[in-house]
């Protein structure tokens, strides 16, 4: 099993649709959670942290589950500049620190 | 410096020969990563340094790749007798201190091709 699984995708979803994805971890020592944005042939950049009672910021809403070892992001009113790959990246006390999923790609269409 | 900077952001190189890629993280990070990304696939870990140590080297495929950390700042990956399996975007990116919790910013990457 994959420390870090996601959504396979892709998602295409009209402009103005509401989008959520998954993510589940295996590590249960696993103590911080990122949503990262990665555009095609471009860096992944920070998309915001996931704390434990959840958090918002803007059109984007992070969720986790400890128990459950679940994360999820909620796009609301997506827009075309959204279509990227998100990746859900966990972070564990122990040798590379950051453990990547593998992605899930979005395509917003007008 | 503002960023994470690497170099050379391409290189093409012939099937055998040796390549050197190099990162400069952002300036105080005292962790360091390097990953590969082949097209279409997802983020695949190589090396993390913490100083110019490199306490999890798992990642790294085959006894052709190293790479070493001078000064607790530039990074550079060597890869020897490179293969064509070897074509791929590698990133680096440096975090303040390898603490849990802290953020993870990338260079924009060095695009090889193994011819």
């Amino acid at each position: 099993r994959k420390e870090v699984e996601q959504d396979p995708g892709p998602f295409n979803v009209p402009e103005g649709a509401t989008v959520a994805f998954n993510c589940t971890y295996s590590n249960s020592a696993s103590q911080s959670f990122f949503w990262y944005r990665q555009d095609c042939r471009k860096e992944p950049k920070l998309l915001m942290s996931v704390y434990s009672s959840g958090n918002e910021d803007g059109r984007f809403t992070a969720q986790l589950n400890r128990a459950s070892q679940y994360i999820s992001l909620l796009i609301r009113d997506s827009k075309l500049s959204d279509s990227a790959t998100y990746l859900c990246v966990v972070n564990a006390p122990y040798g590379q620190n950051f453990v990547f999923g593998p992605g899930t790609r979005l395509s917003v269409l007008p | 410096g503002a960023g994470v900077s690497q170099s050379p952001s391409n290189k093409v190189t012939e099937k055998g020969k040796d390549v050197e890629l190099r990162c400069d993280p952002i300036s105080g990070h005292t962790a360091l990563y390097w990953y590969r990304q082949r097209l279409g696939q997802g983020l695949e870990f190589l090396i993390y340094f913490q100083g110019n140590s490199a306490p999890d080297k798992s990642g790294l495929p085959s006894d052709r790749f190293s790479a070493e950390r001078t000064g607790e700042s530039v990074s550079t990956l060597t890869i020897q007798r490179t293969q064509q399996e070897d074509s791929a975007v590698y990133l680096c990116a440096s975090s303040l201190a390898g603490n849990v919790g802290e953020k993870l910013f990338f260079g924009s990457g060095t695009q090889l091709s193994v011819l």
